[in-house]
């Protein structure tokens, strides 16, 4: 059974670095295929694709957004973390880690976390 | 403005068969890639509903079915239900942006 969860601040302040973390279990980041992704949410708004890891350690970023990001992964523990800098109140969204199923290109999001909304704000 | 254009929304009364499209260009539906769908109930993370255009996830419902033509995708939700008011996303790839793309997102209610 595969999940994921987010973890990681709530309020962050406008120029602050964000930091999420994405613990997951079920499957692992050293087999072959799998990749975890990164997706936001503004309130009431669309989905948004950030980053996403395989892996092979391959990493891939928003175009429009990839000054700002950063994805590692800690297989030992599980974990795939984003970092986000110079966060502004304009990236106030609910943040969801996803892992990426190999079963189509391109690769659909088939567990997801619970999401964690934060916000931004002074 | 998503790459992806959904109409905001839908509706229906139960039992009744609804549409929703999502409409893209040459450089993502209509370069044939795969779409995907998400379903996402109130309040609620998405949920995978179809994948690669028209295959369903083990305990999907075969009410959801899913088509793609040139630059075009479609959801039919056939036989519309209380629960499947939500709001339903199609996601893809382009070529153009080197990377994922969503729709904006579709409201789905039962009347």
């Amino acid at each position: 059974q595969i999940t994921l969860k987010e973890s990681g601040p709530t309020l962050v302040k406008p120029t602050q670095t964000l930091t999420l973390t994405c613990t997951f279990s079920g499957f692992s980041l050293i087999k072959s295929g799998v990749g975890v992704v990164w997706i936001r949410q503004p309130p009431g708004k669309a989905l948004e694709w950030l980053a996403f890891i395989y892996w092979g350690d391959n990493k891939h970023y928003s175009p429009s957004l990839k000054n700002r990001l950063s994805i590692t992964k800690d297989t030992s523990k599980n974990q795939v973390v984003l970092t986000m800098t110079n966060m502004d109140p304009a990236d106030t969204a609910t943040y969801y880690c996803a892992h990426q199923s190999d079963i189509a290109e391109p690769h659909p999001f088939d567990y997801w976390g619970q999401g964690l909304l934060v916000t931004v704000s002074s | 403005q998503s790459v992806l254009t959904q109409p905001p929304s839908v509706s229906g009364a139960p039992g009744q068969r609804v549409t929703v499209s999502c409409t893209g260009s040459s450089s993502n539906i209509g370069a044939d890639y795969d779409v995907h769908w998400y379903q996402q109930l109130p309040g609620g993370a998405p949920k995978l509903l179809l994948f690669a255009d028209s295959h369903r996830p083990s305990g999907v419902p075969d009410r959801f079915s899913g088509s793609k033509s040139g630059t075009s995708a479609s959801l039919v939700i056939a036989g519309l239900q209380a629960e499947d008011e939500a709001d339903y996303y199609c996601q893809s790839y382009d070529s153009s942006l080197s990377g994922v793309v969503f729709g904006g997102g579709t409201k789905v209610t039962v009347l």
